[in-house]
């Protein structure tokens, strides 16, 4: 089956750093991927679509300067946290389309990264 | 998207049928019915999904009723690791979002 690989799958940064995360398409071409966020004892919430070679749409409330998205290629999509302060502290979670299945394919998660800030 | 409900809990018996019920009772006629689980801190695990006939593969059974408005889904035999919050979500196939609701936290207990 599809695989989408979560890189790092935890990390811890001091607060005022930067952190990128990796998701990556393994035997698939992503078209499209998309950005969860997970905070703890809740649902999974989109933060932001991702088209290759476009640029990301962020949902409501979500700030495009302090979580920069990057799907340069077909098999490749990077979040990263700006200056991220403890508050920034989730699971974030990412998901992709294969752009060769037909449109009501199921989406693939990766494995999801924790992000601690301290 | 269609809103869905599920109930927040629900507990199971190891090696008994379990069945999971969603109302989506404002899914519209293009709009498929997904299910997927999320087992403490992994990403969520797609199960399975339908338009309007029930469908099965080796993980569950999706039932859809008639008028599409509810589904069930059925783990025939549950084990402790099937033990994990269950989403059912309904999305058109021209929308690749999924939206999470809260789920179904479903315990196998033994």
């Amino acid at each position: 089956g599809a695989v989408v690989s979560q890189h790092p799958s935890w990390v811890i940064c001091k607060s005022g750093t930067s952190v990128k995360i990796e998701c990556r398409s393994l035997d698939f071409q992503a078209t499209t991927m998309f950005w969860y966020r997970q905070f703890p004892k809740q649902s999974l919430m989109l933060m932001a679509t991702s088209n290759e070679g476009s640029k990301a749409t962020y949902e409501q409330g979500v700030e495009k300067d302090k979580f920069l998205i990057n799907h340069a290629s077909l098999t490749l999509s990077t979040l990263t946290v700006t200056s991220a302060h403890p508050e920034d502290s989730s699971f974030y979670i990412c998901s992709a389309r294969d752009g060769a299945e037909g449109g009501n394919s199921p989406l693939h998660f990766g494995n999801g990264t924790r992000l601690t800030v301290t | 998207d269609a809103k869905t409900t599920q109930p927040p809990s629900m507990d199971c018996a190891e090696g008994r049928a379990a069945n999971l019920p969603c109302n989506h009772s404002t899914i519209s006629g293009n709009e498929y019915v997904y299910w997927y689980r999320q087992i403490h801190s992994q990403g969520p695990q797609y199960i399975i999904h339908g338009l309007k006939n029930n469908e099965t593969n080796e993980m569950a059974s999706l039932i859809i009723t008639e008028d599409r408005k509810s589904s069930t889904l059925i783990l025939p035999h549950a084990t402790l690791r099937d033990t994990a919050v269950y989403y059912c979500i309904v999305r058109g196939s021209n929308d690749y979002k999924l939206s999470f609701g809260a789920g179904t936290t479903v315990t196998v207990r033994a």
